[in-house]
């Protein structure tokens, strides 16, 4: 069965301490694997796609990685205003119809 | 440009009644997908139409749900009954062409609660 894992569920960092979180999957023909920030009584907000092993985006102190069974977001000297829950999701049906998403990693940056 | 257009934002309502929430997709987008977030149990795929049509309502947990996409520019999901199990946020999501990208698009989201 196609599942989505993402660890830890929540992180409290000091500001400016980096970290990483954690997203491993098993689908069959991985797809493209998604990031998303979803702030407190808001929508999830599209952050980054990765297709391929190996493949690396950045956005800001943000940094996507992916590797054939996990991927991972690394947060770079982080601010306050970067807390956030995090969320990857991947395609898990033959196609780009069928997104499923993990739980999400909800995290804390304190000044 | 809009994004991706949900009514109402907060619902309150009682055990036994029916509930109407309502999706205007991004102009042009062709897929539309109904979530449901919840603590436990995160986003949960509800349903999801391509061009209008729905391709794979699986998710929908039961015969009190359903959803409809009369036109490109419209989706309703309903709950009836409603029970207050069904609390929760309820997202409408749309996405382009596959040329154009796979992001999905989120709104806002819709905050049900059944007492």
């Amino acid at each position: 069965e196609d599942q989505v894992t993402q660890s830890p569920e929540a992180l409290r960092l000091q500001e400016g301490e980096s970290s990483s979180l954690n997203c491993s999957y098993t689908v069959s023909g991985l797809r493209g694997l998604f990031w998303y920030r979803q702030d407190p009584g808001k929508g999830p907000e599209f952050l980054f796609t990765l297709y391929s092993a190996g493949e690396e985006k950045e956005k800001e102190r943000l940094k996507a990685t992916l590797t054939k069974k996990e991927s991972f977001l690394h947060i770079t000297a982080p601010k306050p205003e970067d807390s956030a829950t995090y969320l990857c999701a991947v395609p898990t049906s033959g196609g780009y119809q069928k997104v499923t998403f993990g739980i999400g990693t909800k995290l804390q940056v304190i000044p | 440009d809009a994004g991706v257009i949900q009514s109402p934002r907060h619902e309150v309502t009682e055990m036994g009644q029916e509930v109407t929430l309502r999706c205007k997709p991004i102009s042009g987008h062709n897929s539309l997908f109904w979530y449901r977030q919840t603590m436990m149990r995160g986003l949960e795929l509800l349903i999801y139409f391509n061009n209008n049509v729905p391709i794979d309502d699986s998710g929908m947990p039961e015969d009190r749900f359903s959803a409809k996409m009369p036109n490109a520019s419209f989706s309703t999901l309903k709950i009836q009954p409603s029970e207050p199990r069904d609390s929760a946020v309820y997202f409408c999501a749309s996405r382009g062409q596959s040329l154009s990208g796979n992001t999905i698009y989120f709104g806002e989201g819709s905050w049900l609660t059944v007492v």
